[in-house]
């Protein structure tokens, strides 16, 4: 069963910073990655898709990685500001389903 | 505006009652999908959709109902609501099945008293 992890739970950063937010699965055989922000009491938006045969997707400040060999992805924000504050959801789609499974979150806080 | 709508977005309730919570997404998505999502749990999938007429159990669908009858809905169903599902569900779509970038609507808070 694929069991998604995210370290560290929460984070606190002053602003400027840059960071990097952990993702790690146990079955590499999945079909993409997506990263998630989450704002207190609201929905989900996504930040970037990762399709399982590609290395890494760019977004403005934000760059996320994949490494399905060793189970990992990373979310690196640059130049962290007050306004990253949100908690960072990594999904996979599993490659045997259409299930998406989530990771329990990173809470972010960008201090100013 | 392309978006994915709730409704509603709080409902209190009682066990028992039966209630439905409404999902539509007016960008012509072939895929869509219903989670909750509970504090220490994260967000779970109950039950997902690759198009009309076609559903499929996610990881936790035991208590729910779903239906899809046309492409842009895809209400999900409580027959016989309990405590244990008072969550915050979201209902969610993309293009194509699954493959492409999810947009989530805004939420619905239920409380089952």
């Amino acid at each position: 069963k694929q069991e998604v992890t995210q370290i560290p739970a929460a984070l606190s950063v002053p602003e400027g910073e840059n960071l990097v937010l952990n993702c790690s699965f146990t079955d590499s055989a999945i079909y993409n990655l997506q990263w998630f922000r989450q704002d207190p009491g609201k929905g989900l938006t996504s930040l970037l898709l990762i399709q399982s045969s590609q290395r890494e997707q760019t977004s403005g400040r934000l760059n996320a990685s994949l490494d399905k060999s060793s189970g990992r992805s990373t979310l690196y924000i640059a130049a962290s500001q007050p306004g990253d504050s949100a908690t960072y959801l990594c999904a996979l789609l599993m490659d045997s389903s259409y299930k998406l499974i989530f990771g329990s979150g990173t809470r972010l806080l960008v201090r100013p | 505006e392309a978006q994915v709508t709730q409704n509603p977005r709080y409902l209190i309730t009682v066990t028992g009652k039966k209630l439905t919570v409404t999902c539509s997404q007016n960008m012509n998505h072939e895929y869509m999908s219903w989670y909750r999502q509970d504090p220490g749990l994260g967000l779970r999938q109950i039950y997902y959709s690759m198009n009309v007429e076609v559903t499929d159990k996610g990881d936790v669908p035991e208590g729910y109902k779903v239906s899809r009858k046309e492409k842009r809905n895809f209400p999900l169903i409580l027959e016989s609501p309990s405590p244990n599902q008072t969550s915050l569900y979201f209902c969610a779509s993309s293009y194509r099945t699954g493959f492409d970038e999810q947009f989530f609507g805004p939420g619905t808070r239920l409380t089952v008293l």
